[in-house]
Order: C-alpha cells, then structure tokens, then sequence
C-alpha cells in the first residue's frame, strides 16, 4: 500500500541554524501538507500546497518558513534560521484531489538546541 | 473559525471492552468531514474513520465505528472489542466541505487512551 515518507526520522540543530525537512507524497496525490505538533500538544496547521504554490497558511508559518517541490517526487519544508520554539513533531500530508482524506506520513521529531 | 473539543484527556478501558471517546465541534458550515486519527507511541498519525457530514448513516470500519449527531455538533468514536494495539492518542479533526473553502484540518487536543490486559 502506498505511503507517504519522511526523512530524516529525527533532526538535532542548533538554533539558528538552517533545516530541511522532506517528504515524499503518495504518488498520484496533488495535495500536500505540512503540520507540526509540539510535545503534548494537538496537531496544527501550518500550509498547503497545490499546483507549485501555496494554497493556504496559517500564522505560524512566517517568513522564516517556506516549502518547496523541487522535483516530481519530493516536497520539502525548510526552516531558515530555527528558533528553540521549533522543537516539534512535523508531519507531512498528502491527499487526492477531489477527495477531502489526508494521509500522513510518520513525521519528523526536530530538537532545536 | 472552526474548533474541536475533546473533553476527556484521557481514558482507559478493560480489553475486550467497549469505549467511546467523546468530540464536538464548532462550526457554521453545512458540508464538512471528521475524522478519527490515531497515534500510536511512534507518533504516526493512522487514519482510523471518517464521516461525511451530508451523510446520515454511521461511519464503521471493523471494530471502530462513529455516532454522528449533526445537530448537536457531535462525533464520538466507539472502539468494540478493545485490543491493546489500540491504545495510542486518539485526535478527532474537522475539514470544511464548502467549495473553495478551506482544506486544512482541525484538530482536538486529543484523547489518551489507555487498554488493560
């Protein structure tokens, strides 16, 4: 069964300092997803992204945020310059089109130090 | 703004037992999903069930099945047979049906559910 995947399963930066998070959506889904979920946390929102540009963001995703496709395959969320507030579980979603499902993938744990 | 509720941060049940994790939400549109997502100590988030708000019948998967109540704005999930590959945390999450709306979704803080052998 397809799944989304995600790497690096766990990431240690320091603060400051540049991430790149990746996913591989599903294979034939347009739709994807980024969310975070801070320890102890629920799950939110943070954008979406169709047709190469951003359909939708939420508050949280500020200027130090930004996502990318660089090819057919991957779709990366980067992280210019982290702050010790990043530390999270971010998940990567990817659905469909003309359906409302999301599938995740098993997330990356990012520890800002 | 759409929002979810979870009232029970946690709760535990007996194997083989029946448990219902309680969720309500707030909204004014008419057209939207919920669902039931589950996520085990690996921190995955497994899709369990989902509902289709304009659909009256009762969404069930196996042993996993929802009481829908539009208009009370309520979606609880009933786990039959507990099993203790069950026990994880349980988010329920809204996405708007509405044309052109939003395709985020929402969700509860969740629900801690825990299985005794």
């Amino acid at each position: 069964e397809p799944e989304v995947t995600q790497t690096p399963s766990h990431q240690v930066t320091q603060m400051g300092q540049e991430v790149i998070l990746r996913c591989v959506p599903i294979s034939n889904h347009l739709y994807f997803y980024w969310y975070r979920q801070i320890l102890g946390q629920k799950v939110e929102f943070l954008v979406s992204f169709y047709n190469n540009e951003i359909s939708e963001k939420s508050e949280i995703f500020d200027d130090q945020f930004s996502v990318e496709r660089p090819d057919g395959s991957n779709f990366t969320l980067k992280i210019r310059s982290t702050k010790l507030e990043d530390s999270a579980m971010y998940f990567c979603a990817s659905s469909e089109e003309g359906t409302d499902t999301q599938y995740f993938g098993p997330g990356t744990r990012l520890t800002v130090l | 703004a759409q929002t979810v509720t979870q009232s029970q941060p946690e709760m535990s049940v007996q194997e083989a037992e029946t448990v219902t994790l309680s969720c309500t939400y707030d909204t004014s549109e008419s057209d939207y999903y919920l669902f039931w997502y589950k996520q085990p100590p690996s921190r995955q988030m497994i899709l369990v069930i989902r509902q289709e708000a304009y659909k009256q019948q009762n969404a069930t998967e196996n042993r996993f099945s929802v009481n829908f109540q539009k208009a009370a704005k309520s979606f609880s999930l009933k786990i039959s047979d507990s099993q203790l590959g069950d026990a994880a945390m349980y988010f329920c999450a809204y996405r708007s049906g509405s044309q052109g709306g939003s395709e985020k979704l929402v969700f509860g803080k969740g629900t801690k559910l825990t299985v005794n052998p």
